[in-house]
């Protein structure tokens, strides 16, 4: 069974440019979560996507957004990158709780945004 | 504010013995707590689990342990490995309405020396 992927893994980008991370779940998982680390910040949860729909969101600004499609794959976007934006950009995939007993979140390996 | 609190930012441990990680949390609404493992310029790695209605879950090398009325909960690595020398992550999410958010803490980085 494939692993969630995350593409592109290593990005650089200038100030007030956007940008395009992508992600694709395990089969069969519905739930896409993106989280940003920093050395500072630590894992930040950004939001998450269950079919199609956000479920949840962080507290980040309105410059990230993300999109799910039909097939559970999801997108997040940039806008107006600032410095402060480089950081490692996770995206988790999991299947739906059921019940009282949580799930597990696989994450890919992530993509590297520099902005400069 | 910070719900889920590693306070030891690192670790140093002896191959062979026992390494003990901690994790602190504020919120008593959290029911699934998880640890994971995290190599530099990857993403993490699901180690094991525990839900808030057991209070030790064990799973080959690694236990997790729960104490609900303390809002604490550790992983102990027994025996410790060169190749666990890593960060790890406790993390946290609420019930299912909430969806699949977790809340994670800052890390310890851990290092087993040979």
């Amino acid at each position: 069974k494939a692993g969630v992927t995350q593409t592109p893994r290593y990005l650089i980008k200038t100030r007030g440019q956007q940008v395009t991370l992508s992600c694709s779940p395990i089969s069969g998982h519905r739930s896409v979560s993106w989280y940003q680390q920093t050395p500072g910040q630590g894992l930040q949860f950004l939001f998450e996507y269950f079919s199609e729909t956000q479920r949840n969101k962080g507290n980040f600004p309105g410059r990230f957004s993300g999109r799910q499609f039909s097939n559970s794959r999801s997108e997040m976007n940039v806008s107006t990158l600032e410095l402060g934006d480089s950081a490692l950009y996770l995206c988790a995939s999991s299947q739906d709780r059921a019940g009282p007993v949580g799930t597990e979140a696989f994450f890919g390996q992530g993509t590297r945004l520099t902005v400069v | 504010d910070q719900q889920v609190k590693q306070n030891s930012p690192s670790l140093s441990v002896q191959e062979g013995r026992i390494s003990i990680l901690n994790c602190d949390y504020t919120n008593s609404m959290f029911d699934y707590f998880l640890w994971y493992k995290k190599y530099p310029a990857e993403g993490p790695t699901f180690l094991i689990s525990i839900s808030s209605i057991k209070d030790k879950n064990e799973d080959g090398r690694f236990t997790v342990f729960l104490n609900k009325s303390a809002k604490h909960l550790s992983l102990h690595i027994v025996p410790s490995q060169p190749g666990d020398s890593a960060v790890y992550f406790c993390a946290a999410s609420v019930p299912q309405a909430a969806g699949n958010k977790l809340t994670f803490g800052g890390g310890t980085r851990v290092l087993v020396k040979p």
